[in-house]
């Protein structure tokens, strides 16, 4: 099982240019995130969904989208990159109990 | 609205030292709790968890965590690290199994010298 997967691993957007993160899990796990993380701010919840066709903003949701499609893929979209969107993104499932399994990262710089 | 505080930003050891992270969060209602570990470079691991029963909770590499629920507290614990802890580590809270997100504090970075 290759449990979570993202890509790409590595970015570079000018401003203003759009750009999709992909994740999928093999899990079979119905609640997904999308978290990004920067130095010394811990991770902050951008969106998540509990399942397919299911969506919901998180902490930090504006100049991001999703969709949930299906219960393996939580595409993240990015509309007209900004240098504050720099960070690295993680996408994660979760167990019924609250146990999340993370991907590698996905780390984005834009310019 | 609901927080998790860890109040040790950076915390410097030496090898065989002993180990203590705290970790508060607010909420007054049944949670589960977590400590995920990051490595330089790496994705977020799990090192232990507690859901309910005994309070001590083991994980891996000789972690421990004991949950204190009228200090609201997580505290991690290793009595002898290695340089090899040298790592982030986050506390994560899990407000009732019905919640959606888990809370995340924003980590403590641990450095340990040989």
């Amino acid at each position: 099982n290759a449990g979570v997967t993202q890509t790409p691993k590595f970015r570079i957007l000018k401003i203003g240019q759009s750009m999709t993160l992909q994740c999928t899990q093999d899990m079979n796990h119905n609640y997904m995130y999308w978290y990004r993380q920067d130095p010394g701010m811990g991770l902050k919840l951008i969106y998540y969904s509990v399942g397919a066709g299911i969506t919901d903003k998180g902490e930090v949701p504006n100049g991001y989208n999703v969709s949930r499609s299906t219960t393996e893929d939580f595409p993240l979209r990015l509309e007209l990159a900004a240098p504050s969107q720099t960070s690295v993104y993680f996408c994660a499932t979760r167990t019924d109990t609250g146990e999340l399994f993370f991907g590698e990262g996905s780390r984005l710089t834009v310019l | 609205a609901q927080s998790v505080s860890q109040h040790n930003h950076h915390v410097i050891l030496s090898e065989a030292a002993s180990l203590e992270l705290g970790c508060n969060y607010s909420y007054g209602g049944t949670v589960n709790l977590f400590w995920y570990v990051q490595y330089p470079g790496q994705h977020l691991q799990l090192l232990l968890k507690y859901f309910s029963g005994d309070p001590l909770v083991k994980g891996i590499k000789g972690f421990e965590a004991e949950f204190i629920k009228s200090k609201f507290s997580f505290n991690l614990r290793k009595p002898s690290v290695q340089w090899s802890d040298t790592a982030e580590y986050f506390c994560a809270v899990l407000l009732n199994q019905a919640g959606t997100a888990l809370i995340f504090g924003k980590g403590t970075t641990l450095s340990v010298s040989s």
